[in-house]
Formats: structure tokens, C-alpha cells, sequence
């Protein structure tokens, strides 16, 4: 079964902080991967996409990199604020299953 | 350049009714899929259009049908609503280069049903 694991579910940070969220695959057969920001009670927001062939993307503050062998994403943000706040979900459009499998999220508190 | 819309925002219906929601993809988009996202469940994929026919289909049940036009606004319908069916339904919409080969999904901001 095609599954995607996104743990901790929660973390708790200090401002400034550099931090790490994990994203995990149960298949190497992707093509791409994606990671979105989402606001209580709002729609998702696209922070980077990675395609099968790429090993990372950077945006601002962000770096997303992929390891399809061992079937792991990770999303670094560098220097984390307040309004970093927020629920992050990757999710993975897995060759041939026709969508993408979100995991269920990691919910950030950055603390002034 | 406008992105994703969805109307409503916010329905409140009762059991056995149905509903339809509407969404606008981002210009030059046509490829539109819908979500389901509950606390307890999660984003859960319902359908994906692509040129006015249905591509790919989740693990629902036939309740949920949607359809696609020429413009490539999408529209989803959910017939004799359950309590179960209260949730935020998310569409997205891509530039699907492929079936390999597919773009940045765009989220809209999500209509929230309530059934009562």
C-alpha cells in the first residue's frame, strides 16, 4: 500500500531556531513531491515541488531534498518565525496511482 | 494572475439534501482534482479532471460525482448528504504536462459543508 508518514505530528520551536520536518514513502516510485503550508481553516499553500529527478529545491528560508531509495523527503527552514506557524504536509504523486497521498501533517509553533 | 476559487465558502445543509461546489482553476490549468479533508481522516483525493474527463477516481462512494467543462471549471456534486459528509472540500488545479509529468498543484481556499 501506498502510504506517506509525516512525524512528529507536532513540534514546538524557540524564534530563530533552524528545524527540520520529515516526510515519509513506503514506495521509491514517484513522480514528484510536494510540500504545502496550510493556516487553520484555510486552503493549502505550495511551498516547493520536487520532481522524481531532482535531489532538492530551495526557496527562501526553505530547502526541500528527496531520497526516493529510502523513500524520505525533509523540509529545512532556516532562522524560524512566528508566522511560520502553521500545519505542513508533503505529498506524494505516486507513479501510476493516478493522485497524490498526503500525510497527515506536522503542526509547527514557532514561540516568540 | 488570479488563482484558485472555489464558491462557495461555506454551505450549511441538512441529511438527504445534496450539494454542489464549484471551482475556477488558475488560468490555463486543466487539470482540476477535489479533496476531502476531515480531522479525522485527513486529505483524502475524491476525483481528477483533465480535459473534461474524469482521470483518476478515489475511494468513494457514488454520492460524490463532479464533472468539467470546456473552460475548465469544475464542479462537484454530493447527493443525500450524510453527517459523515461534513468536511472542507479542497480543489486543486495543475498543469498536467503528462500523465509522468505533472506540475505544482494550486489549492483553493475550500468551501466548508456542514450537514446538520
Amino acid at each position: 500500500k501506498q502510504e506517506v508518514t509525516q512525524i512528529p505530528a507536532a513540534l514546538s520551536v524557540p524564534e530563530g531556531e533552524n528545524l527540520v520536518l520529515n516526510c515519509s514513502f513506503t514506495d521509491s516510485a514517484i513522480y514528484n513531491l510536494q510540500w504545502f503550508r496550510q493556516d487553520p481553516g484555510k486552503g493549502l499553500t505550495s511551498l516547493l515541488l520536487i520532481q522524481s529527478s531532482q535531489r532538492e529545491q530551495t526557496s527562501g528560508r526553505l530547502n526541500a531534498s528527496l531520497d526516493k531509495s529510502s523513500g524520505r523527503s525533509t523540509l529545512y527552514i532556516a532562522a524560524s518565525q512566528p508566522g511560520d506557524s502553521a500545519t505542513y504536509l508533503c505529498a506524494v504523486r505516486f507513479a501510476n496511482a493516478g493522485k497524490s497521498t498526503f500525510g497527515d501533517g506536522t503542526t509547527l509553533t514557532v514561540k516568540p | 494572475k488570479a488563482g484558485v476559487t472555489q464558491t462557495p465558502r461555506y454551505l450549511i445543509k441538512t441529511r438527504g439534501q445534496q450539494v454542489t461546489l464549484s471551482c475556477s482553476p488558475i488560468s490555463g490549468h486543466r487539470s482540476v482534482s477535489w479533496y476531502q479533508q476531515t480531522p479525522g481522516q485527513g486529505l483524502q483525493f475524491l476525483f481528477e479532471y483533465f480535459s473534461e474527463t474524469q482521470r483518476n477516481k478515489g475511494n468513494f462512494p457514488g454520492r460524490f460525482s463532479g464533472r468539467q467543462f470546456s473552460n475548465s471549471r469544475s464542479e462537484m456534486n454530493v447527493s443525500t448528504l450524510e453527517l459523515g459528509d461534513s468536511a472542507l472540500y479542497l480543489c486543486a488545479s495543475s498543469l498536467r504536462i503528462s500523465q509522468e509529468y505533472y506540475n505544482e498543484q494550486f489549492f483553493g481556499p475550500g468551501t466548508r459543508l456542514t450537514v446538520l
